[in-house]
């Protein structure tokens, strides 16, 4: 996902189906990469992380893939549930502080 | 204890009310964090506490006024807010400062009149 103004990146997938959200980042120099689930009324939720010496890192039903040399930044999410509906935000840590992306919001079609 | 707690959940404050938000956790993190979210923006970095000291402070207008008082709680004073700081009030902690292993509070949700 990437910033356009206003408006939230969305991605609508059949349930059961592959997610895969997508993020740029913007510092070559950063060091970790965090990606959050946010669902409605609720505070970010911590779902992967990986470190810049690393390309994928799998979790349960979730795979982030790294590409340093496009910096860019990926979240799969497999068989995808109607529970997964949220927004995902990417995280960058450069210099200390997390840079967060702007926001993916994956809507799951029954 | 794995989770931080934020109250109020919801609050409602006109523009020359006092208030304070309040945050506690109990995992034993050092460091605590306040942030702000506008709707369908990603979160926005206030003020970060280090071992119960300010470290950083994002350029935050006077009105907000964070104070911690120990290694648990992290209040957020707010005094003559205006309406565009109605907003999603996010409070975070981690075992060091560095930005790995956030635990993040539901938030509160304020709206200034």
């Amino acid at each position: 996902g990437e910033s356009v103004g206003l408006h939230l990146p969305t991605l609508s997938v059949q349930e059961g189906d592959n997610s895969i959200i997508n993020c740029a980042y913007s510092n070559s120099a950063s060091d970790y990469f965090i990606w959050y689930k946010q669902e409605s009324g609720k505070g970010p939720q911590f779902i992967i992380d990986i470190r810049s010496n690393m390309d994928k890192r799998q979790g349960q039903r979730v795979t982030v893939l790294l590409n340093k040399t496009v910096k860019h930044l990926s979240l799969q999410i497999a068989a995808t549930q109607p529970g997964d509906s949220a927004v995902y935000f990417c995280a960058e840590r450069s210099n200390y502080q997390l840079i967060w992306g702007a926001g993916t919001k994956l809507i799951i079609k029954p | 204890d794995t989770e931080v707690t934020q109250t109020p959940k919801h609050l409602v404050m006109g523009m020359t009310n006092k208030k304070s938000l309040k945050c506690e956790q109990h995992m034993g993190h050092r460091a605590m964090y306040w942030y702000k979210q506008k709707a369908k923006k990603p979160p926005e970095l206030m003020f970060v506490y280090s071992y119960e000291k300010l470290s950083i402070n994002e350029s935050v207008p006077s009105r907000f006024s964070p104070e911690c008082p120990n290694s648990s709680l992290l209040n957020l004073h707010l005094h003559a807010l205006q309406p565009e700081d109605s907003a999603l009030y996010l409070c975070a902690s981690s075992p060091g400062q560095g930005p790995g292993g956030y635990t993040f509070g539901s938030g509160t949700r304020l709206t200034v009149v």
